[in-house]
């Protein structure tokens, strides 16, 4: 069966820090992968999502990055972080882009 | 108007109700239409598929009405453990270059 880890669960990091969220899948192979955000009372908003190594479409402008390097491994990072990025913090898989599975998800706090 | 429309809520309902979620959405072009339940301060989870014929599993049914851009779950004989924000989904586009809108979801609150 397939699984979806991120790390770490919990991040509390100073306005202008850096930034390295990692997401990993196990049990299959050429997944489509997504980070998503929610911010506290809202929806679930798309930032990144790839269908290949190397392979980063951006959904929304902004001072974070994404990047692919291995098949099963995504990763969301920043070189200097807003208070506005704080929140939850959403890595998914999906086959052909049909139903999402999520990981269990990063609460970052920007203070 | 926005993209996924839910009821916020919350819905406080007691044990063994019937409740019913509605959802519209905005884009015709919609292809495919999902329920995930969150609890809080987790992740979400896929709760069920919506096919355009209806499907239920278990207390749980939905519906999809693509005339009236309208999708529906109904939760019956809820339980306490049903307690959760449920998230209406809709994905445009097909293929890889689809992508899933999620609606702000509606709070549910059984009690006992």
């Amino acid at each position: 069966s397939q699984t979806i880890h991120q790390w770490p669960a919990t991040l509390v990091q100073p306005v202008g820090s850096p930034l390295s969220l990692e997401c990993t899948v196990e049990g299959t192979s050429n997944p489509n992968l997504y980070w998503y955000r929610q911010a506290a009372g809202r929806g679930l908003q798309l930032l990144f999502y790839s269908v290949g190594i190397g392979q980063i479409s951006s959904e929304v402008p902004q001072n974070l990055s994404a990047s692919r390097p291995q098949d099963r491994q995504f990763i969301l990072s920043s070189k200097k972080l807003l208070l506005s990025d704080s929140g939850f913090y959403l890595c998914a898989w999906s086959w052909e882009n049909n139903e999402q599975f999520f990981g269990p998800g990063t609460r970052l706090t920007v203070l | 108007r926005k993209e996924v429309e839910q009821d916020p809520g919350p819905f406080n309902v007691p044990e063994g109700a019937t409740v019913a979620f509605n959802c519209t959405y905005s884009n015709s072009a919609s292809q495919s239409f999902f329920w995930y339940r969150q609890d809080c301060r987790k992740e979400p989870k896929l709760l069920m598929s919506v096919y355009s014929s209806g499907n239920e599993d278990g207390r749980f049914t939905a519906q999809l009405n693509r005339a009236s851009q309208y999708i529906s779950l109904l939760i019956r004989d809820s339980k306490l453990s049903d307690s959760a924000t449920y998230l209406c989904v809709v994905k445009v586009g097909g293929g890889s270059q689809g992508n899933l809108i999620f609606g702000k979801g509606t709070k549910l609150s059984v009690k006992p």
